[in-house]
């Protein structure tokens, strides 16, 4: 079954830009059923989702968090990324990688494990 | 945006006890509701779908029902592997919204 892998740096500074990557194990990233979405979790807290991107680049955006988000999609290396500008305390969170198929009417199937970013200087 | 509120944020029961919990949506979201368990330190899991279609998998004894505005998990009889968080999220618009969580504890 695919698999879904999160990495970036764990510690990043107020002001600068957090990045992240999520590698899809399968190469299904090629496929156009598929979309890929981004969703982060503060300590102790619930789930937002912060956006999703499909891999002909056409990203969807929560808009509270548009003005500084920005997504891309590698199908050469099966991997799709993040970037959230101007980082604050408040964005240190859990983020998550996560499936679906469509652009609507299907739920996050599957997961990546997660990667913890605190903000901090 | 469509927000999600669940409730109760917190339940505490007993093993093989009945567990409802509830998700109202601001809005109809048809039934494009999906209904996910996260353990701590975990990644959510996704139990329903659809409102009421189970995932691959996923125990019989939790159910999903509901339309429009209004829907319910039900875990028929709980067991040690349910205490966990759980969350609905629509899924019929963007932006996608989640509830807010519901810990179901041990009494």
């Amino acid at each position: 079954q695919v698999q879904l892998q999160e990495s970036g740096p764990g510690l990043v500074k107020p002001s600068e830009t957090l990045s992240l990557t999520c590698i899809v194990s399968d190469g299904s990233i090629s496929i156009s059923t598929y979309y890929w979405g981004w969703i982060r979790q503060p300590p102790g807290k619930g789930l937002e989702w912060i956006g999703s991107v499909h891999n002909s680049g056409t990203p969807y955006y929560n808009p509270s968090l548009k003005s500084r988000v920005s997504f891309s999609v590698d199908t050469s290396k099966s991997q799709f990324s993040l970037k959230l500008s101007s980082v604050t305390a408040a964005d240190t969170a859990m983020y998550f990688c996560a499936r679906y198929s469509g652009r609507l009417g299907e739920p996050f199937d599957i997961w990546g494990q997660g990667t913890m970013v605190a903000v901090s200087s | 945006d469509i927000q999600m509120t669940q409730s109760p944020s917190t339940l505490s029961a007993s093993v093989g006890d009945r567990v409802t919990i509830t998700c109202r949506a601001s809005q109809s979201v048809s039934g494009w509701l999906a209904w996910y368990q996260q353990k701590p330190g975990k990644a959510p899991k996704l139990l329903i779908y659809k409102a009421s279609s189970l995932e691959s998998g996923v125990p019989s004894r939790f159910n999903g029902s509901g339309s429009g505005t209004g829907f319910t998990l039900t875990i028929s009889s709980l067991q040690p592997d349910d205490f966990a968080s759980y969350y609905c999220q629509q899924y019929n618009s963007y932006p996608f919204t989640f509830g807010g969580g519901t810990k179901v504890e041990i009494k």
